[in-house]
């Protein structure tokens, strides 16, 4: 069974371009979450999404970002007009059923932005 | 609202040492509790959890972490360290109500295993 899948691993874009990061769930997980970590920081919740519902959005911020989750297909993470400061890991979790506390972690993407 | 705190950033020791690492959380309502281990460029792996039952709860590699109510705390000891578990710790909890609820995650504690 293959684990949660993120890509790109690593991510380069330049102040003003678009990042698109991508994370598939594992097998028979309905539920995504995304975290971001931030240079020698802990894990900060960004948003909580089912197929084609956001279920809570209350760690992202209220511009340039957005997410979702389609009935087919991976989980996006999108982040709009980058800005220094979006540098950062951006973590992707999935869990089974609604009523499972635990989340499985994709290895990442590390975006740097230049 | 939840929220953990990892009272050490980095903790250094020997190897075959004896470790542990301190957590301690505030909640208004119960919560589940998690520790993860996330080892250099890699993402976070689950290293062993309190849902419910003994408060003494054990991983297959030789840690452990006691739930402790009354403190608040889920501190993560193992009795002797090797090389393989230099790597950041990440304490984490949520809350237990109805659906499927985020993370939310310590600091982190970086422990670091000298030869």
């Amino acid at each position: 069974n293959a684990g949660v899948m993120q890509n790109p691993r690593h991510l380069v874009r330049r102040r003003g371009q678009e990042a698109r990061l991508r994370c598939s769930p594992m097998k028979g997980h309905s539920h995504v979450y995304w975290y971001r970590q931030l240079p020698e920081e802990g894990l900060k919740f960004m948003v909580y999404l089912q197929k084609e519902n956001i279920i809570d959005e209350s760690g992202m911020p209220k511009e340039r970002f957005s997410a979702e989750f389609p009935k087919e297909g991976p989980s996006i993470l999108r982040i709009q007009q980058v800005v220094r400061g979006d540098s950062a890991a951006y973590f992707c979790a999935s869990s089974p059923v609604s009523k499972s506390p635990e989340q499985y972690f994709g290895p990442g993407t590390r975006l740097t932005v230049t | 609202a939840q929220s953990v705190t990892q009272l050490d950033s980095q903790v250094p020791v020997f190897e075959e040492a004896p470790v542990e690492l301190r957590c301690n959380y505030s909640s208004s309502v119960s919560v589940y509790l998690f520790w993860y281990v996330q080892y250099p460029n890699q993402g976070l792996q689950l290293l062993l959890k309190y849902l419910s039952g003994s408060t003494l709860v054990e991983s297959i590699n030789g840690f452990e972490a006691e739930f402790n109510k009354s403190q608040t705390s889920f501190h993560l000891r193992k009795p002797s360290v090797h090389i393989s578990d230099t790597a950041e710790y990440f304490c984490a909890v949520s809350p237990i109500i109805q659906g499927a609820q985020k993370l939310v995650f310590g600091q982190g504690t970086r422990l670091t295993i000298n030869p």
